[in-house]
Protein backbone atom coordinates (compact mmCIF):
# COMPACT_ATOMS: atom_id res chain seq x y z
CA UNK A 1 0.00 0.00 0.00
CA UNK A 2 1.22 3.73 -0.66
CA UNK A 3 0.88 6.47 1.48
CA UNK A 4 1.96 9.76 2.05
CA UNK A 5 2.10 12.21 4.84
CA UNK A 6 2.26 16.48 5.38
CA UNK A 7 3.63 16.72 8.66
CA UNK A 8 2.62 20.10 9.10
CA UNK A 9 -1.30 20.90 8.56
CA UNK A 10 0.25 24.88 7.92
CA UNK A 11 2.63 26.73 7.28
CA UNK A 12 3.09 30.75 7.82
CA UNK A 13 6.03 32.33 5.69
CA UNK A 14 6.88 36.44 5.52
CA UNK A 15 6.62 37.42 1.86
CA UNK A 16 9.91 37.17 0.22
CA UNK A 17 11.22 34.36 2.61
CA UNK A 18 11.75 30.97 1.42
CA UNK A 19 8.88 28.82 1.48
CA UNK A 20 9.33 24.62 2.40
CA UNK A 21 6.47 22.21 2.16
CA UNK A 22 7.55 18.97 3.52
CA UNK A 23 6.28 15.28 2.18
CA UNK A 24 7.32 11.90 2.91
CA UNK A 25 5.61 8.87 0.90
CA UNK A 26 5.94 5.03 1.35
CA UNK A 27 5.51 3.03 -1.71
CA UNK A 28 6.10 -0.61 -2.57
CA UNK A 29 7.70 -0.19 -5.78
CA UNK A 30 8.96 2.90 -7.72
CA UNK A 31 7.01 5.94 -6.95
CA UNK A 32 5.38 9.08 -9.30
CA UNK A 33 5.20 12.11 -7.33
CA UNK A 34 3.81 15.09 -7.97
CA UNK A 35 2.73 18.65 -6.04
CA UNK A 36 -0.78 20.10 -6.37
CA UNK A 37 -2.38 23.52 -5.25
CA UNK A 38 -5.44 24.28 -4.88
CA UNK A 39 -7.60 27.71 -4.29
CA UNK A 40 -10.48 28.05 -2.02
CA UNK A 41 -13.59 26.56 -3.90
CA UNK A 42 -11.08 25.31 -7.31
CA UNK A 43 -9.57 21.84 -8.35
CA UNK A 44 -6.23 21.26 -8.60
CA UNK A 45 -3.39 22.99 -10.35
CA UNK A 46 -0.50 21.09 -10.99
CA UNK A 47 2.91 22.07 -9.81
CA UNK A 48 5.46 19.40 -10.94
CA UNK A 49 5.86 15.58 -11.01
CA UNK A 50 8.75 13.35 -10.61
CA UNK A 51 8.54 10.59 -12.69
CA UNK A 52 12.69 9.43 -13.44
CA UNK A 53 15.40 11.44 -13.91
CA UNK A 54 17.24 14.35 -12.01
CA UNK A 55 16.05 14.62 -8.73
CA UNK A 56 15.31 18.36 -8.56
CA UNK A 57 12.62 18.93 -10.41
CA UNK A 58 11.58 23.06 -11.55
CA UNK A 59 7.53 23.38 -11.90
CA UNK A 60 5.40 26.21 -12.18
CA UNK A 61 5.56 29.76 -10.70
CA UNK A 62 8.87 29.29 -9.64
CA UNK A 63 8.47 25.91 -7.98
CA UNK A 64 10.63 23.21 -6.96
CA UNK A 65 10.91 19.82 -5.30
CA UNK A 66 13.53 17.19 -4.62
CA UNK A 67 13.18 13.95 -4.80
CA UNK A 68 15.62 11.72 -1.87
CA UNK A 69 14.81 8.19 -2.33
CA UNK A 70 17.22 7.62 1.15
CA UNK A 71 14.67 9.62 3.15
CA UNK A 72 11.62 9.08 1.27
CA UNK A 73 11.20 12.26 1.08
CA UNK A 74 9.92 14.72 -1.71
CA UNK A 75 9.94 18.56 -0.29
CA UNK A 76 8.29 21.59 -2.11
CA UNK A 77 10.41 24.51 -2.21
CA UNK A 78 10.37 28.13 -3.43
CA UNK A 79 13.19 30.34 -2.95
CA UNK A 80 10.92 33.55 -2.48
CA UNK A 81 7.45 33.31 -1.25
CA UNK A 82 4.45 35.71 -2.59
CA UNK A 83 1.07 36.55 -1.12
CA UNK A 84 -0.52 35.17 -3.50
CA UNK A 85 1.44 31.51 -2.91
CA UNK A 86 -1.13 31.44 -0.33
CA UNK A 87 -3.30 28.28 -0.81
CA UNK A 88 -3.35 24.82 -0.21
CA UNK A 89 -0.82 22.20 -0.79
CA UNK A 90 -1.08 18.72 -1.66
CA UNK A 91 1.55 15.81 -1.90
CA UNK A 92 0.46 13.07 -4.29
CA UNK A 93 2.54 9.55 -4.80
CA UNK A 94 1.29 6.76 -7.36
CA UNK A 95 3.40 3.57 -7.44
CA UNK A 96 4.16 2.97 -11.21
CA UNK A 97 2.35 -0.56 -10.86
CA UNK A 98 -1.15 1.08 -9.89
CA UNK A 99 -3.49 3.22 -12.55
CA UNK A 100 -3.45 6.67 -12.72
CA UNK A 101 -6.37 7.91 -10.83
CA UNK A 102 -5.25 5.72 -7.36
CA UNK A 103 -2.86 8.54 -6.71
CA UNK A 104 -2.93 8.85 -2.63
CA UNK A 105 -3.03 12.40 -1.54
CA UNK A 106 -1.84 13.96 1.75
CA UNK A 107 -3.79 15.96 3.88
CA UNK A 108 -2.41 18.81 2.80
CA UNK A 109 -0.86 21.87 4.12
CA UNK A 110 -2.27 25.45 4.23
CA UNK A 111 0.55 27.56 3.19
CA UNK A 112 -0.35 31.17 4.10
CA UNK A 113 2.08 34.39 3.12
CA UNK A 114 1.96 37.32 4.81
CA UNK A 115 2.93 40.91 3.21
CA UNK B 1 -1.87 22.10 -21.36
CA UNK B 2 -4.78 19.68 -21.59
CA UNK B 3 -8.10 21.08 -20.03
CA UNK B 4 -10.86 18.84 -17.88
CA UNK B 5 -14.08 21.00 -17.60
CA UNK B 6 -16.51 20.54 -14.96
CA UNK B 7 -19.94 22.16 -14.66
CA UNK B 8 -21.81 22.88 -12.22
CA UNK B 9 -19.55 25.03 -10.15
CA UNK B 10 -22.04 24.84 -7.64
CA UNK B 11 -25.43 23.22 -6.79
CA UNK B 12 -27.90 23.35 -4.03
CA UNK B 13 -30.38 21.03 -3.76
CA UNK B 14 -33.71 19.73 -1.99
CA UNK B 15 -33.03 16.62 -0.22
CA UNK B 16 -34.31 13.59 -2.17
CA UNK B 17 -33.44 15.08 -5.61
CA UNK B 18 -30.80 14.43 -7.84
CA UNK B 19 -28.18 16.08 -9.30
CA UNK B 20 -25.94 15.65 -12.12
CA UNK B 21 -22.52 16.77 -12.94
CA UNK B 22 -20.46 16.90 -16.12
CA UNK B 23 -16.81 16.61 -16.69
CA UNK B 24 -15.51 17.09 -20.20
CA UNK B 25 -11.99 16.97 -21.28
CA UNK B 26 -12.25 19.79 -23.94
CA UNK B 27 -8.91 19.22 -26.10
CA UNK B 28 -8.10 15.51 -25.50
CA UNK B 29 -9.89 12.02 -25.34
CA UNK B 30 -10.39 10.39 -22.03
CA UNK B 31 -11.14 6.60 -21.95
CA UNK B 32 -10.67 6.91 -18.45
CA UNK B 33 -11.89 9.81 -16.36
CA UNK B 34 -11.59 10.02 -12.31
CA UNK B 35 -13.93 11.35 -9.48
CA UNK B 36 -13.08 12.13 -6.38
CA UNK B 37 -14.72 13.41 -2.72
CA UNK B 38 -13.58 15.90 -0.79
CA UNK B 39 -14.86 17.18 2.48
CA UNK B 40 -13.24 20.60 3.98
CA UNK B 41 -9.80 20.79 5.19
CA UNK B 42 -9.37 17.04 4.02
CA UNK B 43 -7.63 15.52 0.99
CA UNK B 44 -9.45 13.95 -2.12
CA UNK B 45 -10.77 10.46 -2.22
CA UNK B 46 -11.23 8.50 -4.92
CA UNK B 47 -14.46 7.50 -5.60
CA UNK B 48 -14.53 5.77 -8.94
CA UNK B 49 -12.67 5.13 -11.91
CA UNK B 50 -15.12 5.91 -14.84
CA UNK B 51 -14.40 3.90 -17.87
CA UNK B 52 -15.88 4.70 -21.75
CA UNK B 53 -18.14 2.47 -22.93
CA UNK B 54 -18.10 0.02 -19.75
CA UNK B 55 -19.38 0.16 -15.97
CA UNK B 56 -17.43 1.89 -13.94
CA UNK B 57 -15.06 0.82 -11.04
CA UNK B 58 -16.15 1.90 -7.52
CA UNK B 59 -13.70 2.21 -4.37
CA UNK B 60 -14.55 0.19 -1.54
CA UNK B 61 -17.14 1.85 0.49
CA UNK B 62 -18.84 3.49 -2.40
CA UNK B 63 -22.39 3.31 -3.17
CA UNK B 64 -22.86 2.57 -6.67
CA UNK B 65 -25.96 2.77 -7.00
CA UNK B 66 -25.95 6.53 -5.17
CA UNK B 67 -23.53 7.59 -7.55
CA UNK B 68 -24.40 6.58 -10.62
CA UNK B 69 -21.31 7.30 -13.09
CA UNK B 70 -22.17 7.58 -16.72
CA UNK B 71 -19.16 8.06 -19.73
CA UNK B 72 -20.80 7.53 -23.10
CA UNK B 73 -18.33 9.36 -24.91
CA UNK B 74 -14.45 10.07 -25.23
CA UNK B 75 -14.96 13.65 -23.85
CA UNK B 76 -17.86 13.61 -20.96
CA UNK B 77 -18.03 11.44 -17.97
CA UNK B 78 -21.30 12.34 -15.32
CA UNK B 79 -21.77 11.78 -11.87
CA UNK B 80 -25.26 11.60 -10.96
CA UNK B 81 -25.73 11.67 -6.90
CA UNK B 82 -29.21 10.44 -6.67
CA UNK B 83 -32.14 10.72 -3.59
CA UNK B 84 -29.20 13.42 -2.11
CA UNK B 85 -28.95 13.38 1.85
CA UNK B 86 -27.55 16.50 3.60
CA UNK B 87 -24.42 13.74 4.47
CA UNK B 88 -23.79 13.67 0.56
CA UNK B 89 -22.72 17.81 0.77
CA UNK B 90 -19.05 18.01 -0.32
CA UNK B 91 -16.64 18.69 -2.90
CA UNK B 92 -16.84 16.53 -6.06
CA UNK B 93 -13.60 16.92 -8.66
CA UNK B 94 -13.46 14.99 -11.19
CA UNK B 95 -9.88 14.34 -13.37
CA UNK B 96 -8.18 12.67 -16.45
CA UNK B 97 -4.83 12.15 -17.71
CA UNK B 98 -3.47 12.75 -21.18
CA UNK B 99 -0.20 12.26 -20.53
CA UNK B 100 2.00 11.40 -17.23
CA UNK B 101 -0.44 13.47 -15.03
CA UNK B 102 -3.56 13.99 -13.98
CA UNK B 103 -5.45 17.30 -14.62
CA UNK B 104 -8.61 18.28 -12.61
CA UNK B 105 -11.56 19.83 -13.24
CA UNK B 106 -12.34 23.02 -11.30
CA UNK B 107 -14.61 21.13 -8.43
CA UNK B 108 -18.66 21.28 -8.12
CA UNK B 109 -19.31 22.43 -4.32
CA UNK B 110 -22.73 20.20 -3.67
CA UNK B 111 -25.13 21.39 -0.83
CA UNK B 112 -28.27 19.46 -0.15
CA UNK B 113 -30.65 21.63 2.05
Amino acid sequence: AQSVAQPEDQVNVAEGNPLTVKCTYSVSGNPYLFWYVQYPNRGLQFLLKYITGDNLVKGSYGFEAEFNKSQTSFHLKKPSALVSDSALYFCAVRDTTDSWGKLQFGAGTQVVVTP
Amino acid sequence: GAVVSQHPSWVICKSGTSVKIECRSLDFQATTMFWYRQFPKQSLMLMATSNEGSKATYEQGVEKDKFLINHASLTLSTLTVTSAHPEDSSFYICSAHPAEKLFFGSGTQLSVL
